[in-house]
This record gives C-alpha cells, structure tokens and sequence, in this order.
C-alpha cells in the first residue's frame, strides 16, 4: 500500500458525460501528479500540482482540468468525454525535493 | 488484473539470472532519471534513481547506468526471482520545468 488513496476504482459512462476523480496524496506530500495510462500510449504526465497551485502541465486536452484544494487531496475532473479518453488514471504524490513518486491503485474509466 | 500494454516488448528470463532492461530518453535537458515496476492490477512502483551528474548507481539486487553520450538508461536486476515479472518504465525528469516523460515500458518475464 502506497499510502495514497483514489476514487472510484471503476467508473463507466457514456460519452458528452462529466466525471470528477478523487486523489488523496500521502500524509504530509505536498505535490500531486496525475498520469494517464492508455494501451497504445503508455504513461502519459497530465499535471502536476504543489501545495494547492498548479506546478506543470504535461500533455493534459482542454477538455480536462484539476485542481488541489487547501487539505492536499487533488480532484481530475474529464469533461466531454469521447471513447478515446477510455484509460487508468493514476494519481501519484511526493514530498518537495523527493524524485520518488508513490502511486496510487489507480482510476479505470470507461467510456461506452 | 489490468493488462498494461498489450503491445510491449518482453524480456524472458530465467529465473537466477540476471536482467537487463534498456530506455533511450529523449529530452538532453533531463536531470533525473527513474526506474518504476508495475505490477498487474497495480500502480508504478519506485525502483531507483540516478542524477545526470551520475554514471551508475546501486540499489539492492539493481543497478541503474546511464549513458548521457546516447541518451541511454539501463536497469540491471541481479538474480532475477519471479516477483520481479511486471512492466518496467523508465522515465525522465527536467527540474527546471518539474516535467516527468514515462518511456513505453518493457515486460519482463521471469521463466521457472
């Protein structure tokens, strides 16, 4: 168990649909990330957040967005979904200076 | 458990001995590389790192070398067991723009 904790596990939906994403990092880490995992595209770096803001973004579409709120936990919310953004969703935390990232069990989405 | 890259390449090995596993990075400007094991079902899981300014470092049963001439980063595990079956990614890391790039990720197999 790496400490950090995300939810749902499993989420299904239809397509032109909202979904919101849970991220809780590990006690006392301040920085969130979230990947998206796809089968044909690997591990994909979306964003990166320290502290509440917004520290880098990665290949993340404008369809999708997140925030950290002031308790550390992180929220991906996928907007408009297309059957492309059908993929595992990790969110993963580290403390400040810390290369090592612990991951979470990961969100599977999938959009029918 | 999940299936991650279906399309990967695989390495088989047999049990005992040992495991190469190879990454070729892209960005000249990356100063932190990374090893992570994914296991079925679950999230990346940190290996071990290595700074730019570094050649070769050592962890218990890994070895990560790196070759900044060729942009190449290897993973050597030493008497490789059967828990050690998963997909391994590299990935890099630019401090400057707190960017990570996940490489496509290699399996490995370890034979009985």
């Amino acid at each position: 168990d790496s400490g950090v904790t995300q939810t749902p596990k499993h989420l299904i939906t239809a397509t032109g649909q909202r979904v919101t994403l849970r991220c809780s990092p590990r006690s006392g880490d301040l920085s969130v990330y979230w990947y998206q995992q796809s089968l044909d595209q690997g591990l994909q770096f979306l964003i990166q957040y320290y502290n509440g803001e917004e520290r880098a973004k990665g290949n993340i579409l404008e369809r999708f967005s997140a925030q950290q709120f002031p308790d550390l936990h992180s929220e991906l919310n996928l907007s408009s979904l297309e059957l492309g953004d059908s993929a595992l969703y990790f969110c993963a935390s580290s403390r400040e200076g810390n290369n090592e990232q612990f991951f979470g069990p990961g969100t599977r989405l999938t959009v029918l | 458990g999940e299936s991650v890259g279906l399309h990967l390449p695989t390495l088989s090995v047999q049990e005992g001995d040992n495991s190469i596993i190879n990454c070729a990075y892209s960005n000249s400007a990356s100063d932190y590389f990374i090893w992570y094991k994914q296991e079925s079902g679950k999230g990346p899981q940190f290996i071990i790192d290595i700074r730019s300014n570094m050649d070769k470092r050592q962890g218990q049963r890994v070895t990560v070398l790196l070759n900044k001439t060729v942009k190449h980063l290897s993973l050597q595990i030493a008497a490789t067991q059967p828990g050690d079956s998963a997909v391994y990614f590299c990935a890099e890391k630019n401090s400057g723009t707190y960017k990570y790039i996940f490489g496509t990720g290699t399996r490995l197999k370890v034979l009985a």
